[in-house]
């Protein structure tokens, strides 16, 4: 069964902190996708990355960076998150950016 | 930088009702849009995508799509309370999905 896996689920940091947020795709997509969901909202799209090593930003990417060094995996790194980071994040990818998007289940960051 | 609008904000629709939702880009580049549900606590499930002027239909729901307003419109129709959820248009300009804000849609038994 083709999927976004994210991990973890979810986490508590402490404001300061570092977060690593992991997600891994098996359908050899080409693009992925961080977003944020605050409560009640819409998707706010953080970065997007082409391919290994191809990564350009969104709308919202202060305060984050990225990393794919495989096409199957995607990381969002947090440098000394801040309160305001306390959200859900959704990992998405797709075969190219023209093509439909599958979304991992997301991870539910607390930061304290 | 991309603006999608959706309304309403929330709906309400008794059950077997008609719910229809609203959604407009600002970006003249888009040209493809998706509906999708998202409910509480889960992540989003594509519904149906549009690229086509015209209406667009399964089962119980039908898009609509006019590319020179860059309006799209979800409708259900015999809603049923398992459609009670967050709707989420998204639409495409390039590789960049930008998503509305959502219309949270309640359907009474």
């Amino acid at each position: 069964d083709m999927k976004v896996t994210q991990m973890p689920r979810y986490l508590i940091k402490r404001m300061g902190e570092n977060v690593l947020l992991e997600c891994g795709q098996d359908m050899s997509h080409e693009t992925m996708y961080w977003y944020r969901q605050d409560p009640g909202l819409g998707l706010q799209l953080i970065y997007i990355s082409y391919d290994v090593d191809s990564n350009s930003e969104g709308d919202i990417p202060k305060g984050y960076r990225v990393s794919r060094k495989k096409r199957e995996h995607f990381s969002l790194i947090l440098d000394s998150a801040k309160t305001n980071q306390t959200s859900v994040y959704f990992c998405a990818s797709s075969l190219s950016g023209h093509s439909d998007y599958t979304f991992g289940s997301g991870t539910r960051l607390l930061v304290i | 930088q991309q603006k999608v609008q959706q309304s309403p904000e929330s709906l309400i629709v008794p059950e077997g009702g008609m719910a229809s939702l609203n959604c407009t880009s600002s970006d003249r580049n888009v040209d493809y849009f998706w509906w999708y549900r998202q409910h509480s606590g889960k992540s989003p499930k594509m519904l149906m995508s549009i690229f086509s002027n015209g209406e667009k239909e399964e089962g119980r729901f039908t898009v609509h799509l006019n590319k020179a307003s860059l309006h799209t419109s979800l409708h259900i129709r015999d809603s049923q309370p398992s459609d009670s959820a967050l709707y989420l248009c998204a639409a495409r300009a390039g590789a960049k999905l930008t998503f509305g804000g959502g219309t949270r849609l309640t359907v009474r038994p």
